[in-house]
């Protein structure tokens, strides 16, 4: 079957540099995708990877390692309100995302 | 532009009820998602469309779900005799295609309760 895991809560302090990792089982891959959610919202894009590397987009970097079905999300110079959600989610072989159930990100001061 | 919008924002209705989501997508976006998050919980994939076509409705939860789409727009989703089950937020999103890597515009959702 299809399946995303990442882990369901982490915690950082304010400015520091947190990881949040994925891992992904699809039928094909076609790209995976990192979306926001803040408390109470609709989720936003982030980033998205197809090739290996790393993508770096300001404060916010994603990785993806294709053979190893890998992905994180990296978040550097932490602020309070990059407390949220992190959904990783991958695409299959129909181009369907596969949604992971999301990253729970607490910044503490 | 205006993003994605979704009406009602809220909605409260008694089990056995039948209700009706909108959603109106980007003008252009030829693709359309229907999902549904239910507390502190990641998002389930219900239906999609390319144009007014819905390819896959495999993700639709019973034969009390359905939706339809029209003039390539804006899509309504029906849940017929609710249940206390159904109660979550149902997400409407768009994106340029559904066959590609294109990113997906969230609408701000329909929060559904079922007393």
């Amino acid at each position: 079957g299809q399946n995303i895991d990442q882990p369901t809560e982490m915690t950082a302090t304010e400015g520091a540099i947190v990881q949040i990792n994925c891992t992904y089982q699809t039928s094909g891959f076609n790209g995976l995708f990192w979306y926001q959610q803040h408390a109470g919202e609709a989720p936003t894009f982030l980033s998205y990877n197809v090739l290996d590397g790393l993508e770096e987009k300001g404060r916010f970097s994603s990785f993806l390692s294709r053979s190893k079905g890998y992905s994180y999300l990296l978040l550097k110079e932490l602020q309070m309100k990059d407390s949220a959600s992190y959904l990783c989610a991958a695409m299959d072989s129909n181009y369907q995302l596969i949604w992971g159930a999301g990253t729970k990100l607490i910044i503490k001061p | 532009g205006a993003g994605v919008s979704q009406s009602p924002s809220n909605k409260v209705t008694e089990k056995g009820k039948d209700v009706e989501l909108r959603c109106d997508p980007i003008s252009g976006h030829t693709a359309l998602y229907w999902y549904r998050q239910r507390l502190g919980q990641g998002l389930e994939f219900l239906i999609y469309f390319q144009g007014n076509s819905a390819p896959d409705k495999s993700g639709l939860p019973s034969d009390r779900f359905s939706a339809e789409r029209t003039g390539e727009s804006v899509s309504t989703l029906t849940i017929q005799r609710t249940q206390q089950e159904d109660s979550a937020v149902y997400l409407c999103a768009s994106s340029l295609e559904a066959g590609g890597p294109y990113e997906q515009y969230f609408g701000p959702g329909t929060r559904l309760t079922v007393t």
